[in-house]
């Protein structure tokens, strides 16, 4: 069975621009969650997915946004970057929501901000 | 609010050694309680987890971990570290109240030969 993929693994962007990263999870789970690691914060929780619908929320700004489509595969989207949005974004996937639930993860997208 | 703590940001140990992760936690009912291993250039993998029951839980890799509820330690061991397992580990515990999953800082090991 595939793992979870996402891409790209890296990018490269400058202050102002926005970024899409996308993440496709492992076949048959519907619950998608997305993390931002950073040396000086670690694991940040980001949003929950699952059914189309964001399930739970961490407390970034608006400027984060994601969905997820009826395949379960989610996007993730930051618009307007800012140098501290430099960051490894990861992606985990799990059969259902809910806080139990172990979480697979993807290799992530390593985001860097000029 | 809920919190995982990992008290050491590194450790440590000879190649053959016994090893002992440290981790606490804070959370108002019985948790539901992770550990995670990182290693370079790569996502998390799941290593075990507890939800209820044996408070002894046997994982991945020859890794199990001790849910001591009057401790409010979920403490991760291997009897004999090898030097694959130099890595990051993170504890997490499931959360409610909408964050999902909520990771300690995480420790990273070192194996020397």
């Amino acid at each position: 069975k595939a793992g979870v993929t996402q891409t790209p693994r890296y990018l490269i962007k400058t202050r102002g621009q926005q970024v899409t990263l996308s993440c496709s999870p492992i076949s048959g789970h519907r619950s998608v969650s997305w993390y931002q690691q950073t040396p000086g914060q670690g694991l940040q929780f980001l949003f929950e997915y699952f059914s189309e619908t964001q399930r739970n929320k961490g407390n970034f700004p608006g400027r984060f946004s994601g969905r997820q489509f009826s395949n379960s595969r989610s996007e993730m989207n930051v618009s307007t970057l800012e140098l501290g949005d430099s960051a490894l974004y990861l992606c985990a996937s799990s059969l259902d929501q809910g806080a139990g639930q172990p979480q697979h993860f993807g290799d992530g997208t390593r985001l860097s901000i000029l | 609010a809920q919190s995982v703590t990992q008290p050491d940001i590194h450790i440590t140990v000879s190649e053959g050694a016994s090893l002992e992760l440290r981790c606490n936690y804070s959370y108002g009912a019985t948790p539901y309680l992770f550990w995670y291993v990182q290693s370079p250039g790569q996502g998390l993998q799941l290593l075990l987890k507890y939800f209820s029951g044996d408070t002894l839980v046997q994982g991945i890799k020859g890794f199990e971990a001790e849910f001591k509820r009057s401790q409010s330690s979920f403490n991760l061991r291997k009897p004999s570290v090898h030097w694959s397992d130099a890595a990051e580990y993170f504890c997490a515990v499931g959360a409610t109240g909408g964050f999902k999953t909520i990771f300690g800082a995480g420790t990273r090991l070192f194996v020397k030969a």
